[in-house]
């Protein structure tokens, strides 16, 4: 059981935008920033968002981050298939002194 | 570029301790940064394990603190992962990354992973 909860899955056509939220709690979303990540089959993990909704150089404008009170919302727009991946949200855990992962969704470009 | 490499066993047996080292390169680890382990059980989500800093300062996932120690080694730009009293459920592919200062600072560069198998 993650602390952090993402939906299993999410799927759109391509072109059309999707959006995962991330839900936390006042112990790591609400007080510390969020990243997400992109992992494609067979790779590892790479990093989408930081601080809420900065983009690492690199990192297409289609790509973009929010954060509300205890939840995070990674939205992308003008889908690609090459979008299909699995997607993780990430933040810091006060009470746990430890970072924290969101179980994973995997985005499905039908 | 900075660039992370793991190595070490891939196949550790029950109860055995598993070790695994990331080699830095393309940053010095004594300029910065927090340097961390995440694992990946198969078709699983990311767990978060631990990160230190160069003064050897450490943060551990509490569920894993008490079998978990990560080192660091400034002079050979590398870093450490035990895993003591392992089990099935300690097979995963481990990546070693890089992470920003702050708490919740992302993991800006990892390695390509590697699989560790506990298996008899």
């Amino acid at each position: 059981q993650s602390v952090l909860t993402l939906p299993p899955s999410v799927s759109a056509a391509p072109g059309q935008k999707v959006t995962i939220s991330c839900s936390g709690s006042s112990s790591n979303i609400g007080n510390n920033y969020v990243s997400w990540y992109q992992q494609l089959p067979g790779t590892a993990p790479k990093l989408l968002i930081y601080d809420n909704n900065k983009r690492p150089s690199g990192i297409p404008d289609r790509f973009s981050g929010s954060k509300s009170g205890t939840s995070a919302t990674l939205g992308i727009t003008g889908l690609q298939t090459g979008d299909e991946a699995d997607y993780y949200c990430g933040t810091w855990d006060s009470s746990l002194s430890a970072g924290v992962f969101g179980g994973g969704t995997k985005l499905t470009v039908l | 570029q900075v660039q992370l490499q793991e190595s070490g066993p891939g196949l550790v047996k029950p109860s055995e301790t598993l070790s695994l080292t990331c080699a830095v390169s393309g940053y010095s680890i004594s300029s910065g940064y927090y340097w961390g382990w995440i694992r990946q059980p198969p078709g699983k989500g990311l767990e978060w394990i631990g990160s230190i800093y160069n003064s050897g300062s450490t943060y551990y996932n509490p569920s894993l603190k008490s079998r978990v120690t990560i080192s660091v080694d400034t002079s050979k730009n590398q870093f450490s992962l035990k895993l003591s009293s392992v089990t099935a459920a300690d097979t995963a592919v481990y990546y070693c990354a890089r992470r920003e200062i702050y708490g919740s600072g992302p993991f800006d560069y990892w390695g390509q992973g590697t699989l560790v198998t506990v298996s008899s």
